[in-house]
């Protein structure tokens, strides 16, 4: 069936460093992807999103690359704050469908 | 509060309990979701209505009845639940659904006894 795979599952980082969080889909038909932050107690929050006819999109410190031939994504978060410290989920949505299939979420500490 | 707001934030209920989880969005959305977001596994969707008509159920038990009265308000109705139903129950909603931006309530964190 269709799912996501989102490695790794825990990630700690010094306070500047780089984070880089990936995801792998199955359904080639997937075309849009959103990551979703979610710190503890609170909403999913969309971060970034994709879709299927860019390969790469920035925003200030965060960025998302697109591989559709490898059918992965990956998050990158440059100069790392404590205030990232957060979960991060992926997701892959296609078109024909209201469902998002999300990856089990990656948990970031930033160390300060 | 603005964008989607969620009714209670918490709920503690008994195995033999009827209670609903209210959904309300400010955000002018024509599609509105249910998740359930357990511990270490993915946000699971439960259900998904646009217009006010239901278009996907991912074979939830029956003890969760969903229900529609406008594109604003969205309910999930709870009765006869199992402890392992115990997780934070998240609503969303989008502008027209499929690939549109989903954006989410603070959820129900329940707790069932």
């Amino acid at each position: 069936g269709e799912n996501v795979e989102q490695h790794p599952s825990t990630l700690s980082v010094q306070e500047g460093d780089s984070a880089v969080i990936k995801c792998t889909y199955s359904d080639s038909a997937s075309n849009y992807f959103p990551w979703y932050k979610q710190e503890l107690g609170k909403r999913p929050q969309l971060i970034i999103d994709i879709r299927s006819n860019v390969g790469e999109k920035k925003d200030q410190r965060i960025a998302v690359t697109l591989n559709k031939t490898a059918k992965h994504f990956s998050l990158h978060i440059t100069e790392t704050q404590p205030e990232d410290s957060a979960v991060y989920f992926c997701a892959a949505s296609k078109p024909g469908t209201y469902k998002y299939i999300f990856g089990t979420g990656t948990r970031l500490k930033v160390l300060a | 509060e603005t964008g989607v707001t969620q009714t209670p934030r918490h709920l503690v209920m008994g195995m033999t309990n009827k209670k609903s989880l209210k959904c309300e969005q400010h955000l002018g959305h024509n599609a509105m979701y249910w998740y359930k977001q357990s511990a270490k596994k993915p946000l699971e969707l439960m259900f998904v209505y646009s217009l006010e008509e239901r278009v996907e159920n991912n074979s939830v038990p029956s003890r969760f009845s969903p229900e529609c009265p406008n594109s604003s308000h969205l309910f999930l109705h709870l009765h006869t639940l199992q402890p392992e139903d115990s997780a934070l129950y998240l609503c969303a909603s989008s502008l027209g659904g499929r690939t549109d931006t989903q954006y989410f309530g603070p959820g129900t964190r329940l707790t069932v006894l």
